[in-house]
């Protein structure tokens, strides 16, 4: 149980287009989602905590109008890069917890690798 | 906000050996993870251990919360155990139980 799917798995886009990025739980309910951005040999950064049905929670100096997150349903969150530049590229994971939220662990999709020509 | 502090940073073994990975929090954690996050990028869940001490084939968790770390211990490695492995906690005082990772420890086995 608790799988996380995520897609596309790698995307190249040109600069300037933008970019959307799905997070699904496949077989349980996710309130809260989580997005992680991981340059190259580093560790993963949280972007922002994906609420369902209302804002999103961006960490300090993470440009939200840049990186547009949408939690519509309990089971989607998306994560669309907007004017998307070379500086974009990067490996961007998301994930999410089931129930009990407070007790239980945090499952990862398998990650979108993104380069931006 | 909480700090995570992971080591080594590397470590290469001889396919065979054992190892011990530690990680120290710097704050009182309702969440601790360990993960191994393969070539392809993928983070797989190895353990959810807040506390105690879990066991799963040949790898083994313990984590003294009231000391504040966590080690991974490998045994009898093999060279598909090489990649990144990160410790990843979530901070008791926070609202949305998000985690915050280690810079991990790349493990190279060799054969």
């Amino acid at each position: 149980g608790a799988v996380v799917s995520q897609h596309p798995s790698r995307v190249i886009c040109k600069s300037g287009t933008s970019v959307k990025i799905e997070c699904r739980s496949l077989d349980f309910q996710a309130t809260t989602m989580f997005w992680y951005r991981q340059f190259p040999k580093k560790s993963l950064m949280l972007m922002a905590t994906s609420n369902e049905g209302s804002k999103a929670t961006y960490e300090q100096g993470v440009e939200k109008d840049k990186f547009l997150i949408n939690h519509a349903s309990l089971t989607l969150s998306t994560l669309t890069v907007t004017s998307a530049h070379p500086e974009d590229s990067s490996f961007y994971i998301c994930s999410a917890r089931g129930l009990p939220h407070r007790n239980s662990p945090l499952h990862f999709g398998n990650g979108t690798r993104l380069t931006v020509t | 906000g909480i700090q995570v502090e992971q080591s080594p940073p590397d470590l290469i073994l001889q396919e065979g050996a054992n190892s011990t990975l530690r990680c120290n929090f710097s704050d009182s954690v309702n969440n601790l993870q360990w993960f191994h996050q393969n070539p392809w990028g993928q983070l797989i869940n190895l353990f959810y251990i807040p506390s105690g001490t879990k066991q799963n084939g040949r790898l083994s968790a313990t984590t003294v919360a009231t000391e504040r770390y966590s080690l991974l211990y490998i045994s009898s490695s093999q060279t598909t155990d090489s990649g990144v492995y990160f410790c990843a906690v979530d901070g008791s005082g926070g609202s949305n139980y998000k985690l915050t990772f280690g810079k991990g420890t790349l493990l190279t086995v060799n054969p």
